[in-house]
């Protein structure tokens, strides 16, 4: 059964304190790896795709990277706005195109 | 600004009745999604539409029924069949060829009173 598993569930980080996200997953005939930010009350917002293993996306303090079995999301230098909860699906390639997610890290940094 | 607006924000349901979210997309995106979400867990899917006029239930349909008449529109119906239907509700679009991630709506929180 295809899935995707987000550690740790929740992560408490001072601002400056550099961490990461781990997404693996158990997606067959994976096609791509999908990174979102969600804010409270909100609907998930967009930041990478990672098509195969070894490829890396940076967007300002985030660093999505993918090897064979998981992905990283890298965290540098948070800031207080960097709080949220970040997702991440797996794009399989099944009876139909599907993004399967997981659970979700809820990331909070403090001043 | 092409995206998708889902409405209410909020709503609140009495024991036994039917609701309706709504969903509008203008991307002129041909798969619509709905997905719900609950305090630690992933989004769990409902139902999609890959097409006018088609859908297929996801792995929760249960208690739910969609339409699919139009395009842009893809609305939700939380029948009173669905016994544990207070949730955040997602709707999502994308394109169907190729792999694109999803654009989601703002959701729905659906609360029973």
């Amino acid at each position: 059964e295809d899935q995707v598993t987000q550690s740790p569930e929740a992560l408490r980080l001072q601002e400056g304190e550099s961490s990461s996200l781990n997404c693996s997953y158990t997606v067959s005939g994976l096609r791509g790896l999908f990174w979102y930010r969600q804010d409270p009350g909100k609907g998930p917002e967009f930041l990478f795709t990672l098509y195969s293993a070894g490829e890396e996306k940076e967007k300002e303090r985030l660093k999505a990277t993918l090897t064979k079995k998981e992905s990283f999301l890298h965290i540098t230098a948070p800031k207080p706005e960097d709080s949220a909860t970040y997702l991440c699906a797996g794009y399989n390639s099944g009876g139909y195109n599907k993004l399967i997610f997981g659970a979700g890290t809820r990331l909070a940094v403090h001043p | 600004d092409g995206g998708i607006t889902q409405s209410p924000k909020y709503l609140f349901r009495k024991e036994g009745q039917n609701v309706t979210l709504s969903c509008e997309q203008n991307l002129n995106h041909d798969a619509m999604y709905w997905y719900r979400q609950d305090p630690g867990q992933g989004l769990r899917l409902i139902y999609y539409s890959q097409i006018v006029n088609d859908f297929q239930k996801g792995d929760i349909a249960e208690g739910y029924s969609v339409s699919r008449e139009k395009k842009e529109s893809f609305p939700l119906t939380v029948t009173s069949a669905q016994k544990n239907p207070t949730a955040f509700y997602l709707c999502a679009s994308s394109i169907q060829e190729g792999v694109y991630g999803y654009t989601f709506g703002s959701g729905t929180r659906l609360t029973v009173v």
